[in-house]
């Protein structure tokens, strides 16, 4: 079966620099959630989509932005990146009228 | 004080025995409660999805929930070494769209 897809897998950055995560929900999921994970952690929420449109917004800081676009896929933004955003980025989709949440293997970033 | 309360562990327990966990949460909005496995490194895997108070089973592993208690349980019967990994606990008060809350994580080891 089909799973998320995140791209890419491992990501390395100097500090101010901006980077760019890309995210493919399972096909016929209409929701995309954005999770951050630093070691030790558990994941905090970010932000989610729902059919375009931000339905939900958690801890992201100003710096980071994301969005949806027509085909469902979601990038999530960062810029002016400091070495706290070092950490494991999940993405993850729900179907229709469900709150069942499938995550991706995670983008890894290090900010050097 | 986080929403939601999980012992972090470590747990270790002999292969074969049953293995709770368990979670508590203060937000009495919470109606969906999910267990996730995530194993080192990886993206986190749904194994329970739960609506509402009540007991629900998928071959070893069997979700509880107590609203009045705001308490909720996982129980593994018959652990294994494959087992091994840290379990988040998880709930939302919607269903689907929205945010859904993490507990910090028990790492259990399952000792051959």
């Amino acid at each position: 079966a089909a799973g998320v897809i995140q791209s890419p897998r491992h990501l390395i950055k100097e500090k101010r620099e901006t980077a760019t995560l890309k995210c493919y929900p399972i096909p016929r999921h209409d929701t995309v959630y954005w999770y951050q994970q630093g070691p030790g952690q558990d994941p905090q929420f970010l932000i989610s989509f729902y059919e375009k449109m931000q339905s939900d917004k958690g801890s992201i800081p100003d710096r980071f932005s994301a969005q949806q676009f027509s085909d469902y896929h979601s990038e999530l933004n960062m810029s002016s990146l400091e070495l706290g955003d070092s950490a494991l980025y999940f993405c993850a989709s729900s179907g229709p009228m469900t709150g069942e949440l499938f995550f991706g293997e995670g983008s890894r970033l290090t900010v050097l | 004080q986080k929403e939601v309360e999980q012992d972090p562990g470590p747990l270790s327990v002999p292969e074969g025995a049953i293995v709770s966990l368990n979670c508590t949460y203060s937000n009495s909005a919470f109606q969906y409660f999910m267990w996730y496995r995530q194993y080192s490194r990886k993206g986190p895997e749904l194994l329970m999805y739960t609506y509402s108070s009540g007991n629900k089973e998928d071959g070893r592993f069997t979700a509880q929930v107590d609203k009045s208690s705001k308490y909720i349980s996982l129980f593994i019967r018959d652990s294994q070494p494959s087992d091994s990994a840290t379990y988040l606990c998880a709930m939302s008060a919607s269903g689907g769209y929205q945010k859904v809350t993490f507990g910090t994580g028990t790492k259990l080891q399952v000792i051959p």
